[in-house]
């Protein structure tokens, strides 16, 4: 049974960069594909990017292009996501995922609450 | 990107009932097409994946169909535990996008 446990909630003032830390256990990561998805307070669900099996590249939702990038250590099993220039529309619950072709998103992380705010 | 558009936003419902929900793709997305299912301050949760195939422990009365633009959730019969929110997702691009939700309430 794969786990992804996530780091625990940032706040950030309005420019600033935030890095969020996803550990894999259960599986190794370089067995998967994580993704990350975002939900503001109140608001649906958003795909920021993730990587593309495929390919072997990490594809990013235009939206963030530029701003964001996804890493991963296999040493540690753990991913990254790291966002820069934060602006309070930043503000949103941020979500590790499994995923694969077959499924979409099979396993979540719980979720880190990422606060922008001078 | 592929947009995905569901309709109604929000559903009021009885314990019992039948429900539809709508989802509709842009362009084709084939039947790369997954349901999940949000409560209220946790991570959403799979439940139908490839259009109509169940996830594993997922109540049978959830189903799926659809393919290509138009895609249907259906809950034959509503449940207490089932008022929650409800996203489409399409994974057919290299981009994948969701739906805007959909809010099943109590009536």
């Amino acid at each position: 049974q794969v786990q992804l446990v996530q780091s625990g909630a940032e706040v950030k003032k309005p420019g600033a960069s935030v890095r969020v830390s996803c550990k894999v256990s259960g599986s190794t990561l370089s067995d998967l594909s994580l993704h990350w998805v975002r939900q503001p307070p109140g608001k649906g669900l958003e795909w920021m990017g993730g990587l593309d099996l495929e390919d072997a590249e990490t594809v990013y939702a235009q939206n963030f292009q530029g701003r964001v990038t996804m890493t991963e250590d296999t040493s540690t099993d753990t991913a990254y996501m790291e966002l820069s220039s934060l602006r309070s529309e930043d503000t949103a619950v941020y979500y590790c995922v499994k995923s694969t072709y077959d499924k979409g998103h099979d396993y979540w992380g719980q979720g880190t609450l990422v606060t922008v705010s001078s | 990107d592929i947009q995905m558009t569901q309709s109604p936003s929000t559903l009021s419902a009885s314990v019992g009932d039948r429900v539809t929900i709508t989802c509709r793709a842009s362009q084709s997305v084939s039947t790369w097409l997954a349901w999940y299912q949000q409560k209220p301050g946790k991570a959403p949760k799979l439940l139908i994946y490839k259009a109509s195939s169940l996830e594993s422990g997922v109540p049978s009365r959830f189903s799926g169909s659809g393919s290509g633009t138009e895609f249907t959730l259906t809950i034959s019969s509503l449940q207490p535990d089932d008022f929650a929110t409800y996203y489409c997702q399409q994974y057919n691009s290299y981009l994948w996008t969701f739906g805007q939700g959909t809010k099943v309430e109590i009536k």
